[in-house]
Order: C-alpha cells, then structure tokens, then sequence
C-alpha cells in the first residue's frame, strides 16, 4: 500500500537554528498537510498545500513557518529560527480527494 | 468554528471484550466526514473508520463499527473482541466539505488500555 514517508523520523536542534522537514507525498495525491502534535496533547493542523501554494493554514502556521514542493515529490516544511515551543511530532499528510487522508509516520523534532 | 469533544481521557478494556469510546462535536455544517484514527506508541496516525455525514448507515470495518447519531452529533466508535494490539491513543477527528478541501480538526483523545 502506498505510504507518506517523512524524514528524519526524529531530529534535535538548537534553538534559534533552521529546520527542514521532509515529506513524500503519496505520488497520485494532489493535496498536502502538515500537523503538529505537542507532546501529550491534540493533533494540530499547520497548513495546506495545492496546485503550488498555500490553501489554507492556521494561526500556528506564522512567518517563521514555511511549505515548499521543491521538486514535484518531496514537500518540505521550514520553521526558520525554532524556539523550544516548536518541540513536537510533525506529520505529514496527504489526500487525492475528500475522501482518504493518508498520514506520515511523523517526525519528532527536539529544540534544546 | 467545529468543535470535536472526546470526554474519555483513558480507557481500559478486557482482552476479547468490547468497549465503546465516545466523541462528539459541534458543528453548523450539514456534510461533513468524521474519522477515527488510532495513534499506537510509535506515534503513526492510522485511519481505523470514517462516515459520511450523508450516509444513515453506520461504517464498519471488521471488529470496529461506528454509532453516529448525526441529530445529537455523536460518533462513537465500538472495538469488539479487543486484541492486545488495539492498545492505543484514539482520536476522533472532524473534516468539512467545504472551503479549500478542508482540514481535519481532532479531538483530545481517549487512551485505550487493554489488560490480557
């Protein structure tokens, strides 16, 4: 079955460094999706991303946050300058329709 | 805004037996679609079940069935014949029709223990 693969499953950083989160979508799949878990609480939606731009993102989702499909595979997700705050499980999701939304496998980011 | 309530923190469950995890949410929205995603310790997001807000017939999917009871926006999830396997965080989760394809927006939890 065809899987979001997310990379790297866990990443340390320290504060105020940029990170990229990486994410290959589903390849017949049109829509994309990053959400945040903080640890121990809710699954959170960031933004989402179709035909090369954002459709829609959320009040998490400001200017130190970024999506880029660089290359036609990969969709990637830059947080320019990490607080400790930004500690949390990133996923990566994708959707061909309404119907079905596929998740990554995720990616814990550590901000010390 | 949708709200999605799940008002059991932990659960816990004999294994063979069934258990019942409870959601609810709030919504102006005649369509909609509701899911049930199991989050297992490795923290993968797994679709177990979705409905459509359409359909009157509950969705099943082999030992996991749904009572949605759209008038009272419920949507309860029932595990029957619980296998130590089905230990896990679930979470109830909300996606409109509407707008830019719409965003999943997820309930709290309920954290399912399974005793062997």
């Amino acid at each position: 079955e065809p899987e979001v693969t997310q990379t790297p499953s866990h990443q340390v950083t320290q504060m105020g460094q940029e990170v990229i989160l990486r994410c290959v979508p589903i390849s017949n799949h049109l829509y994309f999706y990053w959400y945040r878990q903080i640890l121990g609480q809710k699954v959170e939606f960031l933004v989402s991303f179709y035909n090369n731009e954002i459709s829609e993102k959320s009040e998490i989702f400001d200017d130190q946050f970024s999506v880029e499909r660089p290359d036609g595979s990969n969709f990637t997700l830059k947080i320019r300058s990490t607080k400790l705050e930004d500690s949390a499980m990133y996923f990566c999701a994708s959707s061909r329709d309404i119907y079905g939304y596929t998740f990554g496998s995720g990616t814990r980011l550590t901000v010390v | 805004a949708q709200t999605v309530t799940q008002s059991q923190p932990e659960m816990s469950v004999q294994e063979a037996e069934t258990v019942t995890l409870s959601c609810t949410y709030d919504t102006s929205e005649s369509d909609y679609y509701l899911f049930w995603y199991k989050q297992p310790p490795s923290r993968q997001m797994i679709l177990v079940i979705r409905q459509e807000a359409y359909k009157q017939q509950n969705a099943t999917e082999n030992r996991f069935s749904v009572n949605f009871q759209k008038a009272a926006k419920s949507f309860s999830l029932k595990i029957s014949d619980s296998q130590l396997g089905d230990a896990a965080m679930y979470f109830c989760a909300y996606r409109s029709l509407g707008g830019s394809q719409g965003n999943l927006i997820f309930g709290k939890g309920t954290k399912l223990s399974v005793k062997p």
